[in-house]
């Protein structure tokens, strides 16, 4: 099956810092969703992004579909940013929403 | 405007015995899908449903079961329950294909 792999594992950011997280697949896809769980366990998705740019404040997310990688930027990072950044893939020709996580991206922001 | 929301939040459960997780959303979504999240892994798909009646298998199914009577629930069934099943469980839900998944706040649950 497809292999969803994220990048860096950790990242430590002092607060106002940016960052990019990397999120590279196996396959083709037409679905990529980037998700946000914060230190209380809640899950909120970031963006819907099978392929192109998209911004909300001040994230934005870019999926190359052809080369099979996507990039979360964060600018201006702060403390509530911190927790842990999935990014999930459904593989091409699926039609069910099904998605396979990558392993996240820790990341703490520090004041 | 609760989006999806899961019952019990935490459980604790002794081997072999049986419960069942319920999950409501009230966004009218037709997809719910049923994860589990294990330290250090991101979340791998249990069971998912794409409508009302519909129920179909993930990467990791076994040991579980699901029924998908009304559009507005998912449930998720441990029918005897065991050790590895110890996780936390979320449970999603989307409009159609190609939409966001939105999740809820996950069931903390432990197997003894």
């Amino acid at each position: 099956g497809i292999q969803v792999e994220q990048s860096p594992p950790d990242l430590i950011l002092q607060e106002g810092a940016n960052s990019t997280l990397r999120c590279n697949f196996s396959d083709s896809v037409n679905n990529l969703q980037w998700f946000h769980q914060n230190p209380w366990g809640q899950l909120i998705n970031l963006f819907y992004i099978p392929s192109g740019t998209k911004q909300n404040g001040r994230l934005s997310a870019t999926t190359v579909a052809t080369e099979r990688y996507s990039l979360l930027y964060i600018s201006s990072s702060q403390t509530t940013d911190s927790g842990v950044y999935f990014c999930a893939v459904e593989q091409y020709g699926g039609a069910t929403n099904k998605l396979i996580f990558g392993t996240g991206t820790l990341l703490a922001v520090q004041p | 405007n609760a989006g999806v929301t899961q019952t019990p939040k935490f459980r604790v459960l002794k081997t072999g015995q049986s419960m069942t997780l319920l999950c409501a959303q009230d966004m009218n979504h037709e997809y719910m899908y049923w994860y589990r999240q294990d330290p250090g892994m991101g979340l791998r798909l249990i069971h998912y449903s794409v409508g009302e009646g519909t129920t179909a298998k993930g990467e990791v199914p076994d040991g579980y079961n699901v029924s998908r009577l009304k559009k507005q629930n998912f449930l998720l069934g441990l029918e005897s329950a065991a050790p590895s099943q110890t996780s936390v469980y979320f449970c999603a839900s989307s409009d159609s294909s190609w939409q966001p998944q939105h999740f809820g706040d996950g069931t903390r649950l432990s197997i003894l």
